[in-house]
């Protein structure tokens, strides 16, 4: 079975500087997904970023990149220029490709990111 | 609709007692997932819909747990004999289709059972 793991339940940054949220998993597929969701107090899941794990180069969306690292399984989220707006509850989580439960998504615990003035 | 959307928003009902949690996904999404997610944790999967068809209920914890999609569009999970540990925010998303397309969350149902 996948686990995911996020090691840091909270963290606290001020506007304007970059913050590394870490994320670990454990799975013996070799062909998955990795995503960063953000939860903020609304409840809705929103999309930050996704890797492919077949792909060597790190993902970026703007202000937002990843770490992946296969062979360690690690896969930490980097925000530059963090933003009031980004205070928020950010789960990491993890998609087989293959048929048999390739459609579940297996959540982290989450980190609340708390961004302040 | 424009995304997702999930009512009630917020229900409240007595231990012992029948619910019901309402998903309207985006059109023509064919792929609809229900997670449940208890305070503090991530979400944790129940249900996946292909169309009409349940093609992975593994994630319901037991018979007292039941959803359906009767024409492949709306979705409605059942929660029978509430317990106080049913109590979480129960949430829907929807995508495409079954690979690895999108899947676009509602604002979710939190369900409190006292």
């Amino acid at each position: 079975a996948q686990t995911v793991t996020q090691s840091q339940p909270e963290m606290s940054v001020q506007e304007a500087e970059t913050v590394t949220l870490s994320c670990t998993y454990d799975t013996s597929e070799s062909n998955y997904y990795l995503f960063w969701y953000k939860q903020p107090p609304s409840r809705q899941m929103i999309l930050v970023i996704r890797q492919e794990a077949y792909k060597q180069q790190n993902a970026t969306e703007n202000r937002f990149s990843v770490n992946f690292q296969k062979a360690a399984k690690s896969f930490s989220l980097k925000i530059s220029d963090s933003q009031l707006g980004d205070t928020a509850m950010y789960f990491c989580a993890f998609r087989p490709t293959r048929i048999q439960g390739a459609q579940k998504l297996v959540f982290g615990q989450g980190t609340r990111l708390t961004i302040n003035p | 609709g424009a995304g997702v959307s999930q009512t009630p928003s917020n229900k409240v009902t007595e231990k012992g007692k029948y619910v019901e949690l309402r998903c309207d996904p985006i059109s023509g999404h064919t792929a609809l997932y229900w997670y449940r997610q208890s305070l503090g944790q991530g979400p944790e999967f129940l249900i996946y819909f292909q169309g009409t068809g349940a093609a992975d209920d593994s994630g319901l914890p037991n018979d007292r747990f039941f959803a359906v999609r009767p024409e492949g569009s709306v979705s409605t999970l059942k929660i029978q004999r509430t317990e106080r540990g049913d109590s979480a925010v129960y949430l829907c998303a929807s995508s495409l289709g079954g690979g690895v397309t999108e899947a676009f969350f509602g604002q979710g149902t939190r369900l409190t059972v006292v």
